[in-house]
């Protein structure tokens, strides 16, 4: 059965002060793990897709990096406005694909100003 | 680009009473999948409609169903509502079941 373990499970920052988002996971085997951005009572907002360890993605101040058994979402500098609850999840191969997304119960972040 | 949308926003429904939730997909995209959110916990997968055709299903009873039409929009359906069904339920579209672009969802409240 496929795991999604996210940490910290809430995290409260500094404006500026970087940071980064763990989520570690098993799968029979990996066809993609994604990370989200979600605000409250909205739905999930698609951030990046990573397919093969060593793959890196960068959006403005979000990086995500992938090994073999975990993903780092690290924020740099983060503003205000990236507070939200960051979601990893996983796509089996198992399934064909027909399986739908795993996920984690995200990491709730706070930038004070 | 239109993206996912769903409606109703919000509904409240009694105990026992059936619900239909409604979910156009992106332009271009389909494949939709249905998913359950809980307060506090990640959304779980419901499952997933292919070319009008259920084509995964995650651990949900029977009383969950749903049905794509050819425009690829797709309704979920659930019957015998119970109390626990109270969640927030969302749709995601993707292009044969890769990157799933989620919509604002429907927040269901059941008394």
């Amino acid at each position: 059965e496929d795991q999604v373990t996210q940490s910290p499970e809430a995290l409260r920052l500094q404006e500026g002060e970087s940071s980064s988002l763990n989520c570690s996971y098993t799968v029979s085997g990996l066809r993609g793990l994604f990370w989200y951005r979600q605000d409250p009572g909205k739905g999930p907002e698609f951030l990046f897709t990573l397919y093969s360890a060593g793959e890196e993605k960068e959006k403005e101040r979000l990086k995500a990096t992938l090994t073999k058994k975990e993903s780092f979402l690290h924020i740099t500098a983060p503003k205000p406005e990236d507070s939200a609850t960051y979601l990893c999840a996983v796509h089996d191969k198992s399934g064909g694909g027909a399986d739908g997304l795993t996920f984690g119960k995200g990491t709730h972040l706070i930038i004070q100003p | 680009e239109t993206g996912v949308t769903q409606s109703p926003t919000h509904l409240i429904k009694t105990r026992g009473q059936q619900v239909t939730l409604r979910c156009s997909s992106q332009s271009g995209h389909n494949t939709v999948s249905w998913y359950q959110q809980a307060l506090g916990q990640g959304p779980q997968f419901i499952f997933q409609y292919y070319r009008e055709e259920e084509n995964g299903r995650g651990n949900f009873p029977p009383r969950f169903s749903g049905l794509q039409f050819p425009n690829y929009s797709s309704e979920l359906n659930v019957n015998a509502l119970e109390l626990d069904d109270s969640a927030l339920y969302l749709c995601a579209s993707s292009l044969n079941g890769y990157e799933q672009y989620f919509g604002p969802g429907t927040r269901l409240t059941v008394t």
